[in-house]
């Protein structure tokens, strides 16, 4: 069940360049999309998120786009720093059958931003 | 910062040992969730939990599985009988409500079930 795809396990950027982190999504019944960053031993930290009914959310450095059309999202970083080498989790809220919500994750992909 | 905190940050038990995972949820939030993330595999969902009742479960949360909210804070995770596939990293969420309500994370407790 692979309802929500990050189809690149890592990639590298060099520091001040922009960051481009992709997904995709099966599933037309999502209606809102979130990004996490995880480090190490840590929990995912929620970065920003995007209703089905936009296809742009901007903070700070961080833009996230969606296009309905094709199921995909992706995050913009930019500049890239070193501190944002993490792993980001692209996840999309399902409502449940119960009236709960649930999010479902990609893999994940590992960034390194290099000095 | 309100946080998501949960506790231990790592549990080592033998295979068929109960074990109780911890987390307080921020204090205002009503919705509690339990994910959990093998090693090299996805974060999967594991339950939901609203008003002192399961909203929604998995297929991974079997019988052995259990949650509950004993007191006004904390929301815990029972294991009834640990199996060496539970090792896992399992993270607690809760969010304020639903709708565009985020849910934010604990930091999780990593299970090693020897």
């Amino acid at each position: 069940d692979q309802q929500v795809k990050q189809n690149s396990p890592s990639l590298s950027v060099q520091e001040g360049r922009i960051s481009i982190l992709n997904c995709d999504y099966t599933n037309s019944m999502f209606d809102y999309f979130l990004w996490y960053k995880k480090y190490p031993a840590e929990g995912p930290t929620f970065l920003i998120s995007i209703s089905s009914i936009k296809d742009k959310n901007e903070d700070g450095r961080f833009t996230v786009f969606l296009n309905k059309s094709a199921k995909h999202l992706s995050l913009h970083i930019v500049p890239s720093q070193p501190g944002d080498s993490a792993v980001y989790f692209c996840a999309a809220r399902a409502i449940t059958q119960g009236g709960s919500e649930k999010l479902v994750f990609g893999k994940g992909t590992k960034l390194t931003v290099n000095p | 910062e309100p946080e998501v905190t949960q506790t231990p940050s790592h549990q080592v038990t033998q295979m068929g040992q109960e074990v109780i995972l911890r987390c307080v949820p921020i204090s205002n939030h009503l919705y509690f969730y339990w994910y959990r993330q093998i090693l090299g595999q996805k974060v999967e969902f594991l339950v939901s939990f609203y008003n002192n009742e399961i909203s929604e479960k998995s297929e991974i949360f079997d019988d052995q599985f259990s949650v509950e909210r004993p007191d006004g804070s904390n929301f815990t995770l029972k294991i009834r009988s640990t199996k060496l596939e539970d090792s896992a990293m399992y993270f607690c969420a809760s969010s304020e409500g639903l709708e565009t309500d985020t849910q934010y994370f604990g930091p999780g407790t990593r299970l090693t079930v020897l």
